[in-house]
């Protein structure tokens, strides 16, 4: 089975950093995502890592380590917009199942 | 980028009727297209994956008579609700990856989910 855990709530200032947590047990590993959804609204792409390291784009960016089953979600400067869950999702098996955490919600203040 | 849509965005319907729900890739062929569904405060479950021009893969727990997916085209899937109950009221979404990706290795574009309400 599979075993994704991530902080269930999280609030940060706007203009902050905020890094948000994913731990992960699974086999077959192939890859992590983070996706951002807004309250009622369908998931959008956020970044992909399937290797180990820092990957960045713009005022986020998402990091791997596949030994330790970890990722993590880094968000600077922070906007008010940006309050949303984000959510955590593997990829393992031969046909590329993707299983989401159950999503961090960001509250982003003033 | 790529776009996927999905038809209704919203649908309230009798107890009993069956409800079709429609996914399109606007712009690439999607060889494979996920369903999921998502209850109020919790995660996006998995429903099925679907191969265009094959039977769908159920997840466990998820009944493929009363979920019926036809992925008939490179651009468009359907799923349908047979026999609608008030516990199916959900958010539907489905994802599509394109031809020439490997199956989730590349982004999965969602589409913006249907909102289905059953009386």
């Amino acid at each position: 089975g599979q075993n994704i855990d991530q902080p269930t709530e999280m609030t940060a200032t706007e203009g902050a950093i905020v890094q948000i947590n994913c731990t992960y047990q699974t086999s077959g590993f192939n890859g992590l995502f983070w996706y951002q959804q807004h309250a009622g609204e369908a998931p959008t792409f956020l970044s992909y890592n399937v290797l180990d390291g820092l990957e960045e784009k713009g005022r986020f960016s998402s990091f791997l380590s596949r030994s330790k089953g970890y990722s993590y979600l880094l968000l600077k400067e922070l906007q008010m917009k940006d309050s949303a869950s984000y959510l955590c999702a593997v990829v393992s098996g031969g046909y590329q199942k993707v299983t989401f955490g159950i999503g961090t919600k960001l509250q982003v203040i003033p | 980028g790529a776009v996927v849509s999905q038809h209704p965005s919203r649908v309230i319907c009798k107890s009993g009727t069956s409800v079709k729900i429609e996914c399109r890739s606007l712009d690439f062929q999607a060889t494979t297209m996920f369903w999921y569904r998502q209850f109020p405060k919790q995660s996006l479950m998995l429903m099925a994956t679907s191969n265009e021009g094959s039977k769908a893969t159920y997840e466990q727990g998820v009944e493929k008579d009363k979920f019926l997916i036809n992925h008939a085209s490179l651009t468009l899937s359907t799923l349908t609700v047979t026999s609608a109950h008030p516990e199916d009221s959900s958010f539907y979404i489905c994802s599509a990856v394109g031809r020439g990706s490997l199956i989730g290795a590349d982004t999965q574009y969602f589409g913006p989910g249907t909102r289905l309400t059953v009386l």
